[in-house]
């Protein structure tokens, strides 16, 4: 899998929109971005994935650079429930699909 | 979303003794799942992958014969450690894949269990 590459660390202030960018320069044309969050001492919860276009659910969007390089996942409104640990992964869609988890960013939200 | 479960949700054992963690996924058939453990401060690591029916496969460094997976449903995986000493102490965590979906199959995780053994 891809080796990607996250800030440690972001603060947010409440309310606003966080941010969190990825970069994944090594990524295969067939590879899919995918973010995951932890909160202390919980399993990791799915957020949402990509391929080449842009995607919006009802936690997030992904806004994915043309050339696949890098990704920014967006949290519109940040609430302190979203402090948390935040992943970003890229996973092969057949064959291996091991998750390879890296370091993450912590993203705090400031009330 | 879906749902994945994990029991027990915590478990304090003596040394030299086998704990078992149950992985159930709850509204979906996963066949494969994956078992994870977490060190304080760290990163998820992966130690086995768990096929329904087959043998598990495991991760380098992980012995096969200390950790017990058996996937024997689509619905149900277990972990059981063996003989388990103070250094196994960790958060173990379980995802299943969602068997449809096709390239785009995205694993879910459970909650983990913390496993402390004195």
């Amino acid at each position: 899998d891809a080796k990607t590459t996250q800030p440690p660390s972001m603060d947010c202030a409440e309310g606003r929109a966080a941010n969190l960018p990825c970069n994944h320069s090594t990524i295969s044309g067939n590879e899919y971005v995918y973010w995951y969050r932890q909160i202390h001492s919980q399993g990791p919860q799915y957020i949402i994935h990509g391929l080449k276009n842009n995607e919006t659910n009802e936690m997030a969007s992904l806004i994915i650079t043309e050339d696949r390089k890098s990704s920014t996942l967006i949290l519109p409104h940040a609430t302190l429930r979203d402090t948390a640990v935040y992943y970003c992964i890229v996973r092969a869609p057949f064959g291996n699909e091991k998750l390879t988890f890296g370091t993450g960013t912590r993203l705090t939200i400031i009330p | 979303g879906a749902v994945v479960s994990q029991h027990p949700s915590r478990v304090i054992c003596k040394s030299g003794t086998s704990v078992k963690i149950e992985c159930r996924s709850l509204d979906f058939q996963a066949t494969t799942m994956f078992w994870y453990r977490q060190f304080p401060k760290q990163s998820l690591m992966l130690m086995a992958t768990s096929n329904e029916g087959s043998k598990a496969t495991y991760e380098q460094g992980v012995e096969k014969d200390k950790f017990l997976i058996n996937h024997a449903s689509l619905t149900l995986s277990t972990l059981t450690v063996t003989s388990a000493h103070p250094e196994d102490s960790s958060f173990y965590i379980c995802s299943a894949r969602d068997g449809a979906g096709g390239s785009q199959r995205t694993q879910y995780f459970g909650p983990g269990t913390r496993l402390l053994v004195l």
